[in-house]
């Protein structure tokens, strides 16, 4: 098992649904990021947080509301999403040491999400 | 143009062959480079982490990275059917911060 745990792993939800995504890294990192990974498309980086702060918003829609209480966990909110929104959602994470000193990102096991 | 580019196979080889894998990258800023390894329904999984130019030797695995050609590479030796993955190329430039991912490379190693 990785140092980063996502749940659910698989998920089904309406357009109307709210629903929420949930990652918590065992690592010790400080960083934790959501990537969308759809089919034949490269991963996209959605959010960013850097010591539980927002540094990062990849020009996400507001119906994907991130939300980091502590350095440790990582939730992504969902609501009134589109079937185009159907993909693999992934959490990472990383040490920041500062500017160009950051380690690598590891990544948990994705939460596969499809919106009918 | 993309930021990078990737060859998405798939690609198709013998067991024991030398397997290449690449990448190209257009912004001259990232300094660092990683090779990823996704299984099927997996999260993708750390394979090489590499800074600016050189080659990066772990085990079957090497890693070379050409800054002024702005050119990747991941060389499998001795490849086996386990190898059979999707290989994604991806770079920063702040270690794992804000990584830009290629599309991968399906890889399928034959018996």
């Amino acid at each position: 098992e990785t140092g980063v745990t996502q749940t659910p792993r698989h998920l089904v939800m309406g357009m109307t649904n709210k629903k929420s995504l949930k990652c918590e890294q065992h690592l010790g990192h400080n960083a934790m990021y959501w990537y969308k990974q759809s089919a034949k498309k490269p991963l996209e980086l959605m959010f960013v947080y850097n010591f539980k702060e927002q540094t990062e918003n990849n020009s996400v829609p507001s119906r994907f509301s991130p939300e980091c209480p502590n350095s440790s966990h990582l939730f992504l909110h969902l609501h009134t999403l589109q079937p185009e929104d159907s993909a693999l959602y992934l959490c990472a994470s990383s040490q920041d040491r500062g500017p160009g000193q950051e380690t690598e990102a590891f990544f948990g096991q994705g939460t596969r999400l499809t919106v009918v | 143009q993309k930021e990078v580019e990737q060859d998405p196979g798939p690609l198709s080889v013998p067991e024991g062959a030398i397997v290449s894998l690449n990448c190209t990258y257009s912004n001259s800023a990232f300094q660092y480079f990683m090779w990823y390894r996704q299984y099927s329904r997996k999260g993708p999984e750390l394979l090489m982490y590499t800074y600016s130019s050189g080659n990066k030797e772990d085990g079957r695995f090497t890693a070379q990275v050409d800054k002024s050609s702005k050119y990747i590479s991941l060389f499998i030796r001795d490849s086996q059917p386990s190898d059979s993955a999707t290989y994604l190329c991806a770079m920063s430039t702040g270690g794992g911060n804000k990584l830009t991912f290629g599309t991968g490379t399906q890889l399928k190693v034959e018996l």
